[in-house]
């Protein structure tokens, strides 16, 4: 089965500076998910990516299949990005099974 | 755009009592999912239902636990005889296609408090 670590736990910036939150997990996948959880709980999924990289906007999500890892950045980071980015994977990894969820980064954002 | 839709937003109840909780998936997905998050803890799987079926289950998914598609619109959770620890928020999210290939899509959630 997966495992996924997420880091950091809590992250605190200041308006404007660059983020990162990174995910590792611990079985091949085919694509890994990113979400973001508002403070009211909703849950929205940012990014699904397998390789490489995508961009939407100020977000930008890699992965490195080899080395099991993925990152999510933000530039120019703003108060309304606060939220918990969640990263997930396939629970028994390739493209097969359900997903298995990282605990979170909860982002703070500073004016 | 499409969504997910969940009723209710909240439920409270007694322990011991059964609890239907509602969604609606987004029309032409394929693929249904219950997910919980105890209060502070991270987002677990708990069922997924493809074809009319459940595809897989988690541990936590009991016997206490069912689901259902009673009509071409509605997935529903019940819990038979809740307990104090059922207490958490419910999502429920559909997908076009597998799990591990596809974007899921969340519904906003039902908050169900056992007292």
């Amino acid at each position: 089965k997966n495992e996924v670590e997420q880091s950091p736990q809590n992250l605190t910036a200041q308006e404007g500076e660059f983020i990162t939150i990174n995910c590792s997990y611990s079985v091949g996948i085919s694509a890994l998910h990113w979400l973001q959880q508002h403070p009211g709980g909703g849950i929205v999924s940012l990014f699904m990516l397998s390789s490489g990289k995508k961009k939407h906007g100020r977000l930008i999500a890699t992965i490195n299949i080899q080395e099991k890892h993925s990152s999510l950045h933000i530039t120019a980071s703003h108060p309304r990005d606060s939220a918990v980015y969640i990263c997930a994977v396939p629970l028994y990894g390739g493209s097969q099974g359900n997903l298995i969820f990282g605990k979170g980064t909860k982002l703070s954002v500073k004016p | 755009e499409p969504e997910v839709t969940q009723t209710p937003s909240h439920q409270v109840t007694q322990m011991g009592q059964e609890v239907i909780l509602r969604c609606v998936p987004i029309s032409n997905h394929l693929y249904f999912y219950w997910y919980r998050q105890i209060l502070g803890q991270k987002v677990e799987f708990l069922v997924s239902f493809y074809n009319n079926e459940i595809s897989e289950k988690s541990e936590i998914f009991d016997d206490q636990f069912s689901v259902e598609r009673p009509d071409g619109s509605n997935f529903t959770l019940k819990i038979r005889s809740t307990k104090l620890e059922d207490s958490a928020m419910y999502f429920c999210a559909s997908s076009p296609g597998l799990a591990g290939a596809d974007t899921q899509y969340f519904g906003p959630g039902t908050r169900l408090t056992v007292l």
